[in-house]
């Protein structure tokens, strides 16, 4: 079956210091890799997907991500944090064992941003 | 509308009541997907549609949830008999079908369950 595992409940860093999300994935086949962003009382927003070519995938309000295939992880990684960036962070995978787009997701990291 | 839209946002039942939530996918959008965020937890998978095919149900934890779509508009999902272990936020989701690419998910904002 498809996984995807966020090894950190929780990351904590400082506003201007580069910021690291984990995410491990297990996957038979091709990986379809997403990350999704969920600020307090909203719905999740897209940030970024893998799905083939470059392995450094760059999206949403200057977050990248980073597809190793050898360490099967799709890394989250900002150069610079903002405070306003702490929320929580869930990696997801696309499941191939069906014919559907379904997304299996991660558990989901927060992450605070300290001024 | 811009988004997809649910309602309602919040829901406070007694145990053993029927709810209904309601989602409006973004316009166009032919694949609709229910999860469930219980507190402190991911995504569950609870159900998905794709235009008129056959609805993949396989994530439904209890033949106490269910949920329609007509075509590619609204989707309602119904819990009979509520218990306390269904508080959760409800969240729903679409995505457009385009052949042989893999698309993102656009969320809702949910709709937080609470049973009493």
């Amino acid at each position: 079956a498809q996984s995807v595992a966020q090894p950190e409940d929780q990351v904590n860093v400082a506003e201007g210091n580069p910021l690291t999300v984990k995410c491990t994935y297990s996957v038979s086949g091709n990986p379809y890799l997403f990350w999704y962003v969920q600020y307090p009382n909203r719905g999740l927003q897209f940030l970024l997907k893998y799905i083939t070519g470059d392995n450094l995938v760059k999206g949403s309000y200057g977050f990248e991500a980073e597809f190793n295939k050898s360490q099967t992880s799709f890394h989250l990684k900002k150069p610079s944090a903002l405070v306003s960036d702490s929320a929580l962070y869930f990696c997801a995978v696309r499941d191939l064992n069906t014919g559907f787009q379904k997304l299996v997701f991660g558990t989901g990291t927060r992450l605070l941003v300290s001024p | 509308g811009a988004g997809v839209s649910q309602s309602p946002s919040n829901k406070v039942t007694e145990k053993g009541k029927d709810v209904e939530l309601r989602c409006d996918p973004i316009s166009g959008h032919t694949a609709l997907y229910w999860y469930r965020q219980r507190l402190g937890q991911g995504l569950e998978f609870l159900i998905y549609f794709q235009g008129n095919s056959a609805p993949d149900k396989s994530g439904l934890p209890s033949d106490r949830f269910s949920a329609e779509r007509t075509g590619e508009s609204v989707s309602t999902l119904t819990i009979q008999r509520t218990q306390q272990e269904d508080s959760a936020v409800y969240l729903c989701a679409s995505s457009p079908r385009l052949a042989g690419a893999t698309v993102e998910q656009y969320f809702g904002p949910g709709t937080r369950l609470t049973v009493t």
